[in-house]
């Protein structure tokens, strides 16, 4: 089974609108991280947010929250008032206690002005 | 940060390659990342402290290491048609599960 699985190959978004790209995971660990990132056309990952799966509140960074359900399995990323400079790829990723991160396919956001 | 070279690089089937890494100052784990076009990263290897400590789904030919200077190679020996992608190299501050990958910019590789 995927680790992390993003179902919006592409989204769209009116410029200052907010969008919520979804992601869900699978993890038999109690323990684990969820991340976003966001890689432009330049090819860098940036890292954008991440919860804890004993945090008991939403993470929140700026424009950037992460709507985590974890009875669901799932950490949906929230972008508020989306800009231009929004426009990319996101990506959902995981990490367990072993030390890699597994990515999903990732979503295109594109903002339309 | 994290800065990588080459950026783009051309081989051809059955070479060799070595891609380079300078880790963002103070972080002692580093990670190299293997993307398709289309796809999410794909975990090679992490060296911690000089020595790898965790790999994925990768052959031996993909080979790595990590030196006290803050800097790491990706070696890829025999190279195949599908290695062609984007190696990302990316550096943590430490290995807990809260600490986020820092990426670099890739390095793109074309075998052909």
């Amino acid at each position: 089974a995927q680790k992390i699985t993003q179902t919006q190959p592409g989204m769209f978004v009116q410029e200052k609108e907010a969008v919520t790209l979804d992601c869900t995971y699978d993890t038999s660990d109690p323990s684990y991280g969820l991340f976003w990132y966001k890689q432009p056309s330049s090819g860098e990952m940036i890292f954008l947010i991440y919860q804890g799966s004993y945090d008991q509140q939403n993470a929140t960074e700026g424009r950037y929250s992460l709507n985590f359900q974890k009875a669901r399995k799932s950490a949906n990323l929230v972008i508020s008032a989306s800009q231009l400079g929004d426009s990319a790829m996101y990506f959902c990723a995981m990490r367990e206690l072993g030390n890699q991160f597994y990515f999903g396919t990732g979503t295109s956001l594109t903002v339309i002005p | 940060g994290v800065t990588q070279s080459p950026t783009h690089l051309i081989k051809t089937r059955g070479q060799q390659v070595t891609l380079r890494c300078s880790s963002q100052s103070g972080h002692n784990t580093v990670s190299w990342y293997q993307q398709a076009l289309g796809q999410g990263p794909q975990f090679i290897f992490q060296y911690y402290r000089e020595e790898e400590n965790g790999r994925g789904n990768f052959p031996p030919r993909f080979s790595g290491l990590q030196f006290p200077n803050d800097s790491s190679e990706l070696n890829v020996n025999a190279l195949e048609l599908d290695d062609s992608a984007l190696y990302l190299c990316a550096s943590s501050l430490r290995q807990g599960l809260n600490s986020p990958l820092h990426f670099g910019n890739g390095t793109r590789l074309t075998v052909t």
